[in-house]
Protein backbone atom coordinates (compact mmCIF):
# COMPACT_ATOMS: atom_id res chain seq x y z
CA UNK A 1 0.00 0.00 0.00
CA UNK A 2 2.35 2.75 -1.36
CA UNK A 3 -0.01 5.72 -1.32
CA UNK A 4 1.65 8.45 -2.48
CA UNK A 5 4.78 8.22 -4.22
CA UNK A 6 6.86 11.36 -4.58
CA UNK A 7 10.18 11.54 -7.00
CA UNK A 8 13.11 12.32 -6.73
CA UNK A 9 13.11 12.77 -2.94
CA UNK A 10 16.16 15.39 -3.16
CA UNK A 11 17.58 17.04 -6.14
CA UNK A 12 20.08 19.49 -6.71
CA UNK A 13 19.65 21.66 -9.76
CA UNK A 14 21.11 25.46 -11.10
CA UNK A 15 19.09 28.40 -11.91
CA UNK A 16 17.20 28.50 -15.07
CA UNK A 17 17.42 24.83 -15.78
CA UNK A 18 13.86 22.71 -15.92
CA UNK A 19 13.11 20.60 -13.47
CA UNK A 20 10.14 18.08 -12.74
CA UNK A 21 8.84 16.52 -9.85
CA UNK A 22 6.73 13.26 -9.91
CA UNK A 23 4.20 12.38 -7.87
CA UNK A 24 1.67 8.93 -8.25
CA UNK A 25 -0.67 7.90 -5.73
CA UNK A 26 -2.74 4.31 -5.72
CA UNK A 27 -5.71 5.53 -4.14
CA UNK A 28 -7.42 6.70 -7.46
CA UNK A 29 -8.58 9.68 -5.62
CA UNK A 30 -10.25 12.64 -7.94
CA UNK A 31 -8.46 15.29 -6.40
CA UNK A 32 -4.57 15.89 -6.12
CA UNK A 33 -2.35 18.86 -4.77
CA UNK A 34 1.18 20.38 -4.91
CA UNK A 35 2.12 22.52 -1.95
CA UNK A 36 5.43 24.03 -1.24
CA UNK A 37 6.56 24.64 2.34
CA UNK A 38 8.89 26.96 3.29
CA UNK A 39 10.50 27.98 6.96
CA UNK A 40 7.49 30.67 8.57
CA UNK A 41 4.84 30.20 5.94
CA UNK A 42 3.29 26.22 6.11
CA UNK A 43 2.73 25.30 3.49
CA UNK A 44 1.09 26.55 0.59
CA UNK A 45 -0.65 25.53 -2.63
CA UNK A 46 0.66 25.37 -5.96
CA UNK A 47 -1.70 23.83 -8.09
CA UNK A 48 -4.15 21.37 -7.69
CA UNK A 49 -6.61 18.98 -9.88
CA UNK A 50 -9.79 18.21 -9.44
CA UNK A 51 -9.56 14.58 -11.74
CA UNK A 52 -7.97 14.11 -15.46
CA UNK A 53 -6.66 16.87 -17.37
CA UNK A 54 -8.69 19.43 -15.04
CA UNK A 55 -5.93 21.35 -13.37
CA UNK A 56 -6.18 25.10 -11.39
CA UNK A 57 -3.89 27.44 -9.90
CA UNK A 58 -3.47 27.71 -6.09
CA UNK A 59 -1.73 30.72 -4.49
CA UNK A 60 1.50 30.49 -5.39
CA UNK A 61 1.83 29.05 -8.96
CA UNK A 62 4.28 31.58 -11.15
CA UNK A 63 6.84 29.84 -12.33
CA UNK A 64 5.73 26.38 -12.51
CA UNK A 65 3.39 23.85 -14.88
CA UNK A 66 1.26 20.82 -14.11
CA UNK A 67 -0.55 18.17 -16.33
CA UNK A 68 -2.92 15.63 -15.41
CA UNK A 69 -3.18 13.37 -17.84
CA UNK A 70 -3.82 9.79 -16.05
CA UNK A 71 -6.11 10.06 -12.31
CA UNK A 72 -2.97 7.96 -10.53
CA UNK A 73 -0.15 10.79 -11.75
CA UNK A 74 0.30 14.66 -11.57
CA UNK A 75 3.67 15.92 -12.49
CA UNK A 76 5.13 19.36 -11.36
CA UNK A 77 7.29 21.17 -13.59
CA UNK A 78 9.72 24.37 -13.06
CA UNK A 79 10.19 25.59 -16.29
CA UNK A 80 13.70 27.73 -15.78
CA UNK A 81 14.33 26.97 -11.75
CA UNK A 82 15.29 30.24 -9.51
CA UNK A 83 16.39 30.10 -6.27
CA UNK A 84 13.32 31.42 -4.58
CA UNK A 85 11.88 27.97 -5.46
CA UNK A 86 14.33 26.29 -3.02
CA UNK A 87 11.93 24.42 -1.55
CA UNK A 88 10.16 21.25 -0.16
CA UNK A 89 7.61 20.31 -2.37
CA UNK A 90 4.63 18.05 -1.46
CA UNK A 91 2.28 16.23 -3.86
CA UNK A 92 -1.11 15.41 -1.74
CA UNK A 93 -4.41 13.66 -2.45
CA UNK A 94 -7.84 14.33 -1.07
CA UNK A 95 -10.86 11.31 -0.94
CA UNK A 96 -13.20 14.01 -0.81
CA UNK A 97 -14.61 13.17 2.17
CA UNK A 98 -13.67 15.71 4.50
CA UNK A 99 -11.53 17.11 2.82
CA UNK A 100 -8.55 16.18 4.24
CA UNK A 101 -5.14 15.64 2.85
CA UNK A 102 -2.71 12.73 2.40
CA UNK A 103 0.78 13.62 1.62
CA UNK A 104 3.62 11.91 -0.26
CA UNK A 105 7.03 12.29 1.70
CA UNK A 106 8.21 15.32 0.20
CA UNK A 107 10.61 16.44 -2.54
CA UNK A 108 13.58 18.49 -1.15
CA UNK A 109 15.08 20.52 -3.92
CA UNK A 110 17.52 23.06 -3.85
CA UNK A 111 18.58 25.97 -6.34
CA UNK A 112 21.93 27.27 -6.63
CA UNK B 1 -3.68 38.79 5.34
CA UNK B 2 -2.84 35.58 7.23
CA UNK B 3 -5.84 33.33 7.45
CA UNK B 4 -4.57 30.54 10.02
CA UNK B 5 -2.05 32.06 12.80
CA UNK B 6 -0.30 30.04 15.47
CA UNK B 7 1.10 32.30 18.13
CA UNK B 8 3.65 29.71 19.80
CA UNK B 9 6.73 28.88 17.31
CA UNK B 10 8.10 26.37 20.14
CA UNK B 11 7.47 24.78 23.29
CA UNK B 12 8.59 22.22 25.68
CA UNK B 13 6.92 19.43 27.26
CA UNK B 14 7.23 16.76 29.77
CA UNK B 15 6.24 13.11 29.11
CA UNK B 16 2.38 12.39 30.34
CA UNK B 17 1.67 16.09 30.33
CA UNK B 18 -1.02 17.09 28.83
CA UNK B 19 0.33 20.08 25.93
CA UNK B 20 -2.34 22.70 24.17
CA UNK B 21 -1.24 24.00 20.84
CA UNK B 22 -3.29 27.45 19.96
CA UNK B 23 -4.66 27.95 16.72
CA UNK B 24 -6.58 31.32 15.76
CA UNK B 25 -8.61 31.33 12.31
CA UNK B 26 -9.90 34.27 10.25
CA UNK B 27 -12.71 33.41 7.71
CA UNK B 28 -16.28 35.15 7.30
CA UNK B 29 -17.49 32.06 5.34
CA UNK B 30 -19.74 30.35 7.14
CA UNK B 31 -18.72 26.65 6.63
CA UNK B 32 -14.99 25.67 6.85
CA UNK B 33 -13.01 22.95 7.87
CA UNK B 34 -9.91 22.89 10.53
CA UNK B 35 -7.21 20.54 10.55
CA UNK B 36 -4.37 19.71 12.46
CA UNK B 37 -1.48 18.14 11.23
CA UNK B 38 1.80 16.09 12.67
CA UNK B 39 4.97 16.72 10.82
CA UNK B 40 7.71 14.70 12.37
CA UNK B 41 11.69 14.89 11.59
CA UNK B 42 11.28 12.36 9.07
CA UNK B 43 9.52 15.39 7.05
CA UNK B 44 6.07 13.49 6.52
CA UNK B 45 2.86 15.22 7.20
CA UNK B 46 0.42 13.46 9.06
CA UNK B 47 -3.20 13.87 9.58
CA UNK B 48 -4.51 14.29 13.10
CA UNK B 49 -7.90 15.76 13.55
CA UNK B 50 -10.89 17.43 11.96
CA UNK B 51 -13.23 19.72 12.75
CA UNK B 52 -15.97 20.97 10.62
CA UNK B 53 -18.15 24.58 11.50
CA UNK B 54 -21.07 22.95 11.97
CA UNK B 55 -19.91 20.32 14.10
CA UNK B 56 -21.61 20.76 17.79
CA UNK B 57 -19.24 18.31 19.80
CA UNK B 58 -15.83 19.11 19.79
CA UNK B 59 -13.31 16.56 17.98
CA UNK B 60 -11.30 13.99 19.46
CA UNK B 61 -8.82 11.02 18.42
CA UNK B 62 -7.51 9.13 20.89
CA UNK B 63 -4.91 11.11 22.42
CA UNK B 64 -5.84 13.99 19.99
CA UNK B 65 -8.84 16.44 20.78
CA UNK B 66 -9.55 19.88 19.41
CA UNK B 67 -10.66 22.47 21.39
CA UNK B 68 -13.22 24.35 19.21
CA UNK B 69 -14.42 27.97 20.24
CA UNK B 70 -16.47 29.76 17.26
CA UNK B 71 -17.04 33.01 18.52
CA UNK B 72 -13.38 33.01 19.12
CA UNK B 73 -12.01 31.60 15.81
CA UNK B 74 -10.12 29.21 17.62
CA UNK B 75 -8.96 25.86 17.56
CA UNK B 76 -6.85 24.80 20.05
CA UNK B 77 -5.31 21.12 19.64
CA UNK B 78 -4.90 19.04 22.95
CA UNK B 79 -2.41 16.28 23.48
CA UNK B 80 -3.30 14.32 26.25
CA UNK B 81 -0.61 12.17 28.19
CA UNK B 82 2.42 13.25 26.05
CA UNK B 83 4.96 11.15 24.47
CA UNK B 84 8.43 10.80 23.05
CA UNK B 85 7.23 10.38 19.78
CA UNK B 86 4.96 13.76 19.91
CA UNK B 87 7.63 15.41 18.65
CA UNK B 88 7.44 17.25 15.97
CA UNK B 89 5.92 20.26 14.23
CA UNK B 90 2.20 20.34 14.36
CA UNK B 91 0.52 22.40 11.84
CA UNK B 92 -3.21 23.92 12.02
CA UNK B 93 -5.06 24.27 8.65
CA UNK B 94 -8.49 25.70 7.51
CA UNK B 95 -10.31 24.86 4.49
CA UNK B 96 -13.13 27.65 3.60
CA UNK B 97 -16.26 26.90 2.03
CA UNK B 98 -17.81 23.19 2.14
CA UNK B 99 -18.32 22.15 -1.35
CA UNK B 100 -16.15 20.26 -3.70
CA UNK B 101 -14.61 23.53 -4.96
CA UNK B 102 -12.59 23.90 -1.65
CA UNK B 103 -11.58 19.96 -1.44
CA UNK B 104 -7.78 20.11 -0.39
CA UNK B 105 -7.23 23.65 -0.63
CA UNK B 106 -5.83 24.21 2.93
CA UNK B 107 -4.11 27.34 4.59
CA UNK B 108 -2.27 26.82 6.54
CA UNK B 109 -0.16 28.22 9.66
CA UNK B 110 3.66 28.58 9.94
CA UNK B 111 3.39 25.74 12.77
CA UNK B 112 4.73 25.24 16.68
CA UNK B 113 7.56 22.94 17.11
CA UNK B 114 6.71 20.71 20.14
CA UNK B 115 9.46 18.92 22.38
CA UNK B 116 8.89 16.10 24.48
CA UNK B 117 11.20 15.61 27.20
CA UNK B 118 11.81 12.66 29.57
Amino acid sequence: DAGITQSPRYKITETGRQVTLMCHQTWSHSYMFWYRQDLGHGLRLIYYSAAADITDKGEVPDGYVVSRSKTENFPLTLESATRSQTSVYFCASSPGTIGELFFGEGSRLTVL
Amino acid sequence: AQKITQTQPGMFVQEKEAVTLDCTYDTSDPSYGLFWYKQPSSGEMIFLIYQGSYDQQNATEGRYSLNFQKARKSANLVISASQLGDSAMYFCAMREGMTTDSWGKLQFGAGTQVVVTP
